[in-house]
């Protein structure tokens, strides 16, 4: 158990809709990382938030957003879904802001599928 | 732009060495990292290299040589449970993006 948490596990909604995940980081951790993992794509780096400000930005979709609250949790919001934003979404943490990545640990994933 | 590039597949046998490596095409990182994902399962940590050199943590080892854009995870005596993907990471330091290899999925035959 990493102490990230992820909710919810999985998710199954239509084209055209809007979800919410959501990550709890680790105790004490103030980086909070959200990647896609698709088949054919690996790993894809979205976005990372450090103490409610927005670090640092990937490849992510101007449909997709995200946000850090002032308890440290983060959502991740995607919107006009496709058949294609059906992946595994992960959240990570970490204690440092930049560097690395080292040392980050993940969340168990919540698995988006879009009919 | 930054990629990295791994090994799609590799196979060993349990009790042997066996290395994964990673190179690079990048102007700029603060280090390279690895992680490991069985399937189903989330990525976990395994190491990091700042510098060149070799790293080592148990079973483990990694190695770095900048000037050559090259990194390698070098996994000795082998076990069933290695069988996984293995991931190399670099975040480039001039916008801080995070780029993973494609992975490399690690076939353990008894």
């Amino acid at each position: 158990d990493s102490g990230v948490t992820q909710t919810p596990k999985h998710l199954i909604t239509a084209t055209g809709q809007r979800v919410t995940l959501r990550c709890s980081p680790r105790s004490g951790d103030l980086s909070v990382y959200w990647y896609q993992q698709s088949l054919d794509q690996g790993l894809q780096f979205l976005i990372q938030y450090y103490n409610g400000e927005e670090r640092a930005k990937g490849n992510i979709l101007e449909r997709f957003s995200a946000q850090q609250f002032p308890d440290l949790h983060s959502e991740l919001n995607l919107s006009s879904l496709e058949l294609g934003d059906s992946a595994l979404y992960f959240c990570a943490s970490s204690p440092e802001v930049a560097g690395g990545p080292n040392e980050q640990y993940f969340g168990p994933g919540t698995r988006l599928t879009v009919t | 732009g930054q990629s990295l590039e791994q090994p799609s597949e590799v196979t060993a046998v349990e009790g042997a060495i066996v290395q994964i490596n990673c190179t690079y095409q990048t102007s700029g990182f603060y280090g390279l990292s690895w992680y490991q994902q069985h399937d189903g399962g989330a990525p976990t940590f395994l190491s990091y290299n700042a510098l060149d050199g070799l790293e080592e943590t148990g079973r483990f080892s990694s190695f770095l040589s900048r000037s050559d854009s090259y990194g390698y995870l070098l996994l000795q005596e082998l076990q069933m449970k290695d069988s996984a993907s293995y991931f190399c990471a670099v975040r480039d330091d001039r916008d801080d993006k995070i780029i993973f290899g494609k992975g490399t999925r690690l076939h353990i035959l008894p």
